[in-house]
């Protein structure tokens, strides 16, 4: 089956910084989708990527999907103490079963 | 609109016991998944039920998982006997589509632990 792998598993930022996390999966994706995870709380979704080379914004949140379909990012700019919690990419396969990656847990210091 | 709810939010039983988690997913939603997360690791699929039938349960990990979901509403997953590696936080989610992949709304999850 396929594996989606996500990078890094940590990122401690400083208030108003950017950063940047990253998911590869093993096997051509139909679309990869993002969920938050707020500390204590369950995954909610985020966005959907579904066309190669797909580009979506949230406000501070840019969302890409790789030409490939295997590859996607999220960027945050400018981060804020909201941003706490951990991010989760899940890629659905050709068996329209979700992979979730690891997630990034993100932490920010005021 | 109620969202998706487990119970119990917490469960801490010995190995060798048995223990039964509940989901009640969206009414409406016909798909309705199993997932489990062991600490700082990736969400593990489980099992997926579009309404009463298992549309794919590869994910579960042996026969001492059963999991049921009688009339297409409530699913039950039951852990008999319990191994210490069976703890993590097990969650359900529902999705009104599955093939053309709809997101999915995840519950609060069970935190079982097996001491």
């Amino acid at each position: 089956g396929q594996q989606v792998m996500q990078i890094p598993q940590y990122q401690h930022v400083q208030e108003g910084e950017d950063f940047t996390t990253y998911c590869n999966s093993s096997t051509t994706l139909s679309n990869i989708q993002w969920y938050k995870q707020r500390p204590g709380g369950h995954p909610v979704f985020l966005i959907q990527l579904v066309k190669s080379g797909e580009v979506k914004k949230q406000k501070r949140l840019t969302f890409q999907f790789g030409e490939a379909k295997k590859n996607s990012s999220l960027h945050i700019t400018a981060t804020q103490t909201t941003d706490v919690g951990t991010y989760f990419c899940a890629g659905l396969g050709n068996d329209y079963k979700l992979s979730f990656g690891a997630g990034t847990t993100v932490t920010v210091r005021a | 609109e109620a969202g998706v709810t487990q119970f119990p939010s917490h469960s801490v039983i010995e190995k060798g016991q048995t223990v039964t988690l509940r989901c009640d997913p969206i009414s409406g939603h016909d798909n309705l998944y199993w997932y489990r997360r062991v600490m700082g690791k990736e969400i593990k699929f489980l099992l997926h039920f579009v309404k009463e039938s298992k549309q794919d349960e590869s994910g579960m990990p042996n026969n001492r998982f059963l999991a049921e979901r009688t009339g297409g509403t409530y699913s039950t997953l039951k852990v008999q006997p319990a191994e210490l590696e069976d703890s993590g936080v097990y969650f359900c989610a529902s999705s009104q589509e599955w093939a053309t992949s709809y997101e999915q709304y995840f519950g609060p999850g069970t935190r079982l632990t097996v001491t």
